[in-house]
């Protein structure tokens, strides 16, 4: 069945480095990524999406490319702030159809001072 | 803009006792979702409803119920509470390719 891997627990940096976030995905239909962000006490939102391979989406200063040939979909970031200390998924739209989301287990990002 | 509002935000429940949480949105969405999310493993698909009155079992629907009586609103029901059960609950709504959530209910069973 589908599923999404998002190696990463915990990720903490200092503010002002690169973060890459990694999530990988298995399905056997054509894959439509996500990433949603989450920060404490509030509801997920999407941050980015894509079903382009190998073309970049950006937001927010967060960027990620769809790479179909390694499943891939990683977010990253060129320097962190304090305030994107948050809750990051990644996200596949499910083979069942449009109406499903399934997400991996979650990347928590901390950035200290 | 839309807004998707659950209530009760917090709930406290006895071990098999019969719970229901509530969700609305004014986006004027057809689809529907429940998804819990536990710590350290993401969010679990619960139900999820594409119109009004239809209803969709996900992963995760053993020990719920759900109820989608009217486009804007779609009900949640853990039909036994498990002792020392916490989660979080979020709602969720989509037209297209973007899923709308709620804030959440947190649910702690004694």
């Amino acid at each position: 069945g589908d599923s999404v891997t998002q190696t990463e627990g915990l990720v903490t940096l200092t503010k002002g480095l690169p973060v890459m976030l990694n999530c990988t995905y298995q399905t056997t239909y054509s894959p439509f990524l996500f990433w949603y962000v989450q920060h404490l006490n509030e509801a997920p939102k999407l941050l980015l999406k894509s079903s382009t391979d190998n073309k970049r989406t950006e937001h927010q200063g967060f960027y990620a490319t769809l790479h179909k040939s390694s499943s891939s979909f990683h977010l990253q970031k060129s320097s962190v702030q304090l305030s994107d200390s948050a809750l990051y998924f990644c996200a596949l739209r499910g083979s069942s159809g449009s109406w499903q989301l399934i997400f991996g287990s979650g990347t928590q990002l901390t950035v200290m001072p | 803009g839309g807004i998707i509002t659950q209530t009760p935000k917090f709930l406290i429940g006895q071990e098999g006792q019969k719970l229901t949480l509530k969700c609305q949105q004014n986006f004027n969405h057809d689809t529907m979702y429940w998804y819990r999310q536990d710590s350290g493993k993401g969010l679990r698909l619960i139900y999820y409803s594409i119109t009004e009155n239809d209803l969709q079992k996900g992963d995760l629907s053993e020990g719920y119920d759900a109820s989608r009586e009217k486009k804007s609103s779609f009900s949640l029901t853990v039909t036994s509470a498990q002792k020392n059960e916490m989660a979080v609950f979020l709602c969720a709504s989509s037209m297209g390719t973007e899923v709308f959530f709620g804030k959440g209910t947190r649910l702690t069973v004694v």
